[in-house]
C-alpha cells in the first residue's frame, strides 16, 4: 500500500541549531512529496514540493529537503532553527497526478532559547 | 479577501443539532476538499470536489453532509454528531497543474468542532 510515514513525533532543537525532520514513502511509482507547516490556530501552509524537477528542493523560511529515490525520502532541513519554526510539520504525498494528498501524522518541533 | 476562509472558526453543538460549515476560495481554484484533523491522529481525507462534482467520498458516515454549490463554497453539513467527531476541520482549495503534475493545496484555518 502507499504510504507516507514521519519519523518522530516530536523534535526539539536549539534555537541556531540544525532542524532535521524526518519523512519516508512507500510507493511502486513516483511520488510527487509536499512538506506542510501548521502554526497554532491555523490552517496548513505549503512550505515546498518535489515533483520530480529536481532532487534538492527549496521552500520558504530556509527550509529545504531532498528527494532520495534509493532511501524513498524526503527528509526536512534547516541550517539554523528559529524560535519562530515551532509548529507542527506536516509531510504528504500523492502518487497520481491531480489526487488528493496523504498526509503523515506530523511531527511537532519545540525550539528553545 | 484573498486565500481560503472558513467559518466558523469555533463551534459547540449538541448532538441533537444541525449546523454548518462553511468554506470559501478566492483563488480561482477548480477543486476542494473537506479533511479532519483529530489529536494524535493524521489528517483525514472527507470529501473531494472537482469542478462542482463530488469525485471522492472516503467512507464519511451520513451525519457528514457536503454540499458544493460552485466552485468558491463548499459546505459541510453537520447533523446528529457524536462526540467522537469533536475536530478541527479543514477545507482546502487547489487547481491542477499539468506542467508539474501535481495538485498544490492551499488550507483555510479551519473550523474547530466541539461535540458535546
Amino acid at each position: 500500500a502507499q504510504s507516507v510515514t514521519q519519523l518522530g513525533s516530536h523534535v526539539s532543537v536549539s534555537e541556531g541549531a540544525l532542524v532535521l525532520l524526518r519523512c519516508n514513502y512507500s510507493s511502486s511509482v513516483p511520488p510527487y512529496l509536499f512538506w506542510y507547516v501548521q502554526y497554532p490556530n491555523q490552517g496548513l501552509q505549503l512550505l515546498l514540493k518535489y515533483t520530480s524537477a529536481a532532487t534538492l528542493v527549496k521552500g520558504i523560511n530556509g527550509f529545504e529537503a531532498e528527494f532520495k529515490k534509493s532511501e524513498t525520502s524526503f527528509h526536512l532541513t534547516k541550517p539554523s532553527a528559529h524560535m519562530s519554526d515551532a509548529a507542527e510539520y506536516f509531510c504528504a504525498v500523492t502518487f497520481e497526478a491531480g489526487t488528493a494528498l496523504i498526509f503523515g501524522k506530523g511531527t511537532t518541533l519545540s525550539v528553545s532559547s | 479577501e484573498t486565500g481560503v476562509t472558513q467559518t466558523p472558526r469555533h463551534l459547540v453543538m449538541g448532538m441533537t443539532n444541525k449546523k454548518s460549515l462553511k468554506c470559501e476560495q478566492h483563488l480561482g481554484h477548480n477543486a476542494m476538499y473537506w479533511y479532519k484533523q483529530s489529536a494524535k491522529k493524521p489528517l483525514e481525507l472527507m470529501f473531494v470536489y472537482s469542478l462542482e462534482e463530488r469525485v471522492e467520498n472516503n467512507s464519511v458516515p451520513s451525519r457528514f453532509s457536503p454540499e458544493c454549490p460552485n466552485s468558491s463554497h463548499l459546505f459541510l453539513h453537520l447533523h446528529t454528531l457524536q462526540p467522537e467527531d469533536s475536530a478541527l476541520y479543514l477545507c482546502a482549495s487547489s487547481q491542477f497543474d499539468s506542467v508539474s503534475g501535481a495538485n498544490v493545496l492551499t488550507f483555510g484555518a479551519g473550523s474547530r468542532l466541539t461535540v458535546l
